[in-house]
C-alpha cells in the first residue's frame, strides 16, 4: 500500500544531542514537508522540498536541518541548537498542493 | 492578520446536533480548500476538499465555500461522539516565489457529548 512512513514513533533526546527523524514515501510525490505541532497548537512549517536536492526553510527552521537526496526520503535532524524540541513532528507529501497533503503518522520527540 | 483563521473553540455539541466549524482566509486568489480531522495523538486526515463556491456534501459532512467573503465552513450533521477531534482548515496559498503550499489554521477542538 502507498503511504508515508515516519520512524520512530517515539524518540527521546538527551540535552545537547542531535537526533534524526525519518520520513519515507512510496507515493511518487515530488513535494515533501516537515511540520512541528505543540500541544493544543496548529501546524508550524519547519522545512519543505519541492524537488530532489532542493529544500527551503519554513517559518521555524532554526535548530533544524534536512536533506533530500532521494525523491522518497526527507529526513529531519533536530540539532542541539533547537532549545525546545519537545513536540509532535509530522511529515507530509503531495504531487500537487491543489489536492491536499498526505501525512505520516508522526514522531513524538521528548527531551529527557 | 493570520492567513487562515478558525473559530478558536473549543466547541461542544450534544450528540445528534449539527456542529458548525468556520474558517476565514486572506489570500484572495486561493483556489483549493481543505478540512482535516485530527484525533488526539494522531496525524491529520483529509476529510473534505472544496474548490468551487457553494456546498459540497459527503455523507454527514458538508463543506461550504464563499470566495467573495473569503470564508469556508464545515458542517457535521447528526454529530457522533466519534466526531470528537480537532478540525484543521487548510488553504492553498502562494508561498515564497510562485510555489503554492497549504497554510493551516490553528484548529477547532470539537467535543460531541453523548
Amino acid at each position: 500500500d502507498g503511504g508515508i512512513t515516519q520512524s520512530p514513533k517515539y524518540l527521546f533526546r538527551k540535552e545537547g544531542q542531535n537526533v534524526t527523524l525519518s520520513c519515507e514515501q512510496n507515493l511518487n510525490h515530488d513535494a515533501m514537508y516537515w511540520y512541528r505541532q505543540d500541544p493544543g497548537q496548529g501546524l508550524r512549517l519547519i522545512y519543505y522540498s519541492q524537488i530532489v536536492n532542493d529544500f527551503q526553510k519554513g517559518d521555524i527552521a532554526e535548530g533544524y536541518s534536512v536533506s533530500r537526496e532521494k525523491k522518497e526520503s526527507f529526513p529531519l535532524t533536530v540539532t542541539s541548537a533547537q532549545k525546545n524540541p519537545t513536540a509532535f513532528y509530522l511529515c507530509a507529501s503531495t504531487y500537487d498542493s491543489n489536492y491536499g497533503y498526505t501525512f505520516g503518522s508522526g514522531t513524538r520527540l521528548t527531551v529527557v | 492578520q493570520k492567513e487562515v483563521e478558525q473559530n478558536s473553540g473549543p466547541l461542544s455539541v450534544p450528540e445528534g446536533a449539527i456542529a458548525s466549524l468556520n474558517c476565514t482566509y486572506s489570500d484572495r486568489v486561493s483556489q483549493s480548500f481543505f478540512w482535516y480531522r485530527q484525533y488526539s495523538g494522531k496525524s491529520p486526515e483529509l476529510i473534505m476538499s472544496i474548490y468551487s463556491n457553494g456546498d459540497k456534501e459527503d455523507g454527514r459532512f458538508t463543506a461550504q465555500l464563499n470566495k467573495a467573503s473569503q470564508y469556508v465552513s464545515l458542517l457535521i450533521r447528526d454529530s457522533q461522539p466519534s466526531d470528537s477531534a480537532t478540525y484543521l482548515c487548510a488553504v492553498n496559498v502562494i508561498s515564497s516565489g510562485s510555489a503554492r503550499q497549504l497554510t493551516f489554521g490553528s484548529g477547532t477542538q470539537l467535543t460531541v457529548l453523548p
